[in-house]
C-alpha cells in the first residue's frame, strides 16, 4: 500500500537557521512527488513536483531534493513568512491518479 | 483569474443531519478532487471527477458521495453525520485528471459536528 511518512512533525527555527525536513515514501512505480505549503484557513498551495530520483528544484529559499526512498525540503535562511505547515503528497504507478498525502511538518520560524 | 471557491466555509451541523459543499474549480478546469483534511490523518482522498464521471474513489463509506455537473461545478454530500465527520473539506481543480502540476486547492469548508 503507498505510504507517506513526513518528519519532524514540528520544528521550531530561527530566523536565518537552515534546516532540513523529510518525506519517506512507500509507492508502488513513482510518478511524482509534490510538495505543498499551507498557511493556517487555506487550502494547499503547489510548491514543486518531483519525477525521478537524482532530480532537485529550487525555488527562492526551499530546495526539494529526491532519492528513490525519500524527499528532502530543504530551507536556506528562512524568514518568518516562510512559517507555514509543508506538505508531501506521492502519485503511485497504479490505475488511479489519486495523491497520497503525508501528515506535514509544521515550520515555525522566529525572528 | 478567479481562484477555486468553495461554499460554504463554515458550517455546524449535529449528528444525524446531512450537507451538501459546493466547489466551484478554476475556469477552464474540468477536474475536480475532493479531500478531508483532519489532524490526526492529514489530506485524505474522498473522489475526484472529470466530465462528469467519478474517476478515482478513496476509501470512504458510502455516506459519502459527490457529483460534477456539466459547467464543471462540484458538489459533495455527507449523509447520516458522525462526530469523526468533523474536519476540512479541501476541492482541489486542475485541468485534467491526470496533470496534477496545474492542481490548485481551494480554501476549504470547515464543518463541525456536533
Amino acid at each position: 500500500e503507498d505510504q507517506v511518512t513526513q518528519s519532524p512533525e514540528a520544528l521550531r527555527l530561527q530566523e536565518g537557521e537552515s534546516s532540513s525536513l523529510n518525506c519517506s515514501y512507500t509507492v508502488s512505480g513513482l510518478r511524482g512527488l509534490f510538495w505543498y505549503r499551507q498557511d493556517p484557513g487555506k487550502g494547499p498551495e503547489f510548491l514543486f513536483t518531483l519525477y525521478s530520483a537524482g532530480e532537485e528544484k529550487e525555488k527562492e529559499r526551499l530546495k526539494a531534493t529526491l532519492t528513490k526512498k525519500e524527499s528532502f525540503l530543504h530551507i536556506t535562511a528562512p524568514k518568518p513568512e516562510d512559517s507555514a505547515t509543508y506538505l508531501c503528497a506521492v502519485q503511485g504507478g497504479g490505475a488511479t491518479n489519486k495523491l497520497i498525502f503525508g501528515t506535514g511538518t509544521l515550520l515555525a520560524v522566529q525572528p | 483569474k478567479a481562484g477555486v471557491t468553495q461554499t460554504p466555509r463554515y458550517l455546524i451541523k449535529t449528528r444525524g443531519q446531512q450537507v451538501t459543499l459546493s466547489c466551484s474549480p478554476i475556469s477552464g478546469h474540468r477536474s475536480v478532487s475532493w479531500y478531508q483534511q483532519t489532524p490526526g490523518q492529514g489530506l485524505q482522498f474522498l473522489f475526484e471527477y472529470f466530465s462528469e464521471t467519478q474517476r478515482n474513489k478513496g476509501n470512504f463509506p458510502g455516506r459519502f458521495s459527490g457529483r460534477q455537473f456539466s459547467n464543471s461545478r462540484s458538489e459533495m454530500n455527507v449523509s447520516t453525520l458522525e462526530l469523526g465527520d468533523s474536519a476540512l473539506y479541501l476541492c482541489a481543480s486542475s485541468l485534467d485528471w491526470t496533470n496534477r502540476e496545474t492542481q490548485y486547492f481551494g480554501p476549504g469548508t470547515r464543518l463541525l459536528v456536533l
